[in-house]
């Protein structure tokens, strides 16, 4: 009954390589978030997407390219990795469809990407 | 540049003490400001949520404050326990675009001794 999941929960591989991680949730919620929080515990937000609509998108490099294909579901993609995309990314999900508004959001257990 | 500002950046305190977490910011146009509680390995977990016309509000044995004329608020946790051991982060929200983009704080991490 796990609310916000993702996979792989680990993820190590190569610079240039293209890696995805996937999100799903089961709360009914219209949006989705991704977030990235670096080695120093800095959360930041990269998108948002409401019922499949990009909302946010905070100045990410566009190797960077989340999809999702129904609003349950949104998998971020990463072209040709770098050292830097190294972090922890979050997954997370809210109610309302306005993003980041003032409903609660829910958060998934994150995904540890290494880039060697 | 909207920014916040946590303070301490760590701290330890006996199990049983109350404790009070400090967050500064200047974001604009401020929507609203939660806080949130991080374990180790493991993504953030909501503990309140307040708006601009709220000034304080509880969850268990967290209450938190905000005044948005000095734009501070804090998290004040009474009769700590050991599992309170955790990063505490906090976010404000700017309404910008149609939608709120959240700028977070780098978090105080809390340690709670036996």
């Amino acid at each position: 009954d796990t609310a916000v999941s993702q996979t792989p929960k680990y993820l190590v591989t190569q610079m240039g390589n293209d890696k995805s991680i996937k999100c799903e949730q089961n709360l009914g919620h219209d949006t989705m978030y991704w977030y990235k929080q670096d080695s120093k515990k800095f959360l930041k937000i990269m998108f948002s997407y409401n019922n499949k609509e990009l909302i946010i998108n905070e100045t990410v490099p566009n190797r960077f390219s989340p999809k999702s294909p129904d609003k349950a579901h949104l998998n971020l993609h990463i072209n040709s990795l770098e050292l830097g995309d190294s972090a922890v990314y979050f997954c997370a999900s809210s109610l309302s469809k306005i993003a980041g508004g003032e409903d609660e959001q829910y958060f998934g257990p994150g995904t540890r990407l290494t880039v060697t | 540049k909207n920014q916040v500002e946590q303070s301490p950046q760590s701290l330890i305190i006996l199990e049983g003490k109350n404790c009070t977490l400090q967050c500064n910011y200047t974001v604009s146009p401020f929507s609203n400001l939660r806080w949130y509680k991080q374990d180790t390995g493991r993504g953030p977990v909501s503990l309140t949520i307040m708006t601009f016309s709220e000034n304080t509000k509880s969850n268990g044995r967290y209450t938190a404050t905000l005044d948005a004329d000095t734009k501070q608020s804090s998290l004040h946790i009474t009769a700590s326990q050991l599992s309170d051991s955790a990063s505490y982060i906090c976010v404000v929200s700017a309404g910008l675009r149609g939608s709120y983009i959240p700028t977070f704080g780098r978090g105080t991490s809390l340690i709670v001794h036996p």
